[in-house]
């Protein structure tokens, strides 16, 4: 799978918009964006996926750029609760069913 | 509807001793991924089974780490003869198996936390 790039760490408002940008240069036509975030002491959670097209859902948006080399998780309204590291993977269709982490986004949501 | 469970949340064992982390997938999911959090680092996979099959095991170490999912009952991840640098949190992920070009969700469990003394 492609490689991504990711800031090491981020910070927020709570309550404000927050915004995680990740890099995929390298990234081809099948490769789908997943984002999964980590909260202390827990296992990974889902976020949101997309492939080309913006994509809405109850927890985030995902913004993906007009040549797919980069993409926007949006939080929009951080809460203390959102504190996590921020996973960005890509997952190329009909590939291994493993998922790739790097190293992620820190967010910290300052009260 | 349950998520996916692991048991022990905690761990500790001896070096040379033997370690058996369980993990139950949700409800009508046939496949299970493991990974290892070592300190201060990334989530890396370890293996991916689906029932009574290993699918890939690339991830996982050639020696003293085994894992199986049974037809009945929990995936197991078996660590003989722990050494100190087992020490880890240990996730276990699973996924409906749709099957096809589907981009499926994981769901992970809480994980468990080995110790090795």
């Amino acid at each position: 799978d492609a490689k991504t790039t990711q800031p090491n760490s981020m910070e927020s408002n709570e309550e404000e918009p927050v915004h995680l940008p990740c890099n995929h240069s390298t990234i081809s036509g099948t490769d789908y964006i997943h984002w999964y975030r980590q909260l202390p002491s827990q296992g990974p959670e889902y976020v949101i996926h997309g492939l080309t097209s913006n994509v809405n859902n109850r927890m985030a948006s995902l913004a993906i750029a007009e040549d797919r080399k980069s993409s926007t998780l949006i939080l929009h309204r951080a809460t203390l609760r959102d504190a996590a590291v921020y996973y960005c993977i890509l997952r190329r269709a009909g590939s291994a069913r493993q998922l790739t982490f790097g190293s992620g986004t820190q967010l910290t949501v300052l009260p | 509807n349950a998520g996916v469970m692991q048991n022990p949340r905690h761990l500790v064992r001896r070096r040379g001793q033997e370690a058996r982390l369980r993990c139950s997938p949700m409800k009508g999911h046939s496949h299970v991924y493991w990974y290892r959090q070592l300190p201060e680092e990334g989530l890396k996979f370890m293996v991916y089974l689906q029932k009574e099959n290993i699918i890939d095991e690339s991830g996982m170490p050639k020696e003293r780490f085994s894992a199986e999912f049974p037809k009945e009952g929990p995936s197991i991840l078996r660590i003989q003869q722990v050494v100190r640098g087992d020490s880890a949190a240990y996730f276990c992920a699973s996924s409906p198996g749709l099957g096809g070009e589907r981009q499926e969700t994981q769901y992970f469990g809480p994980g468990t936390r080995l110790l090795v003394l």
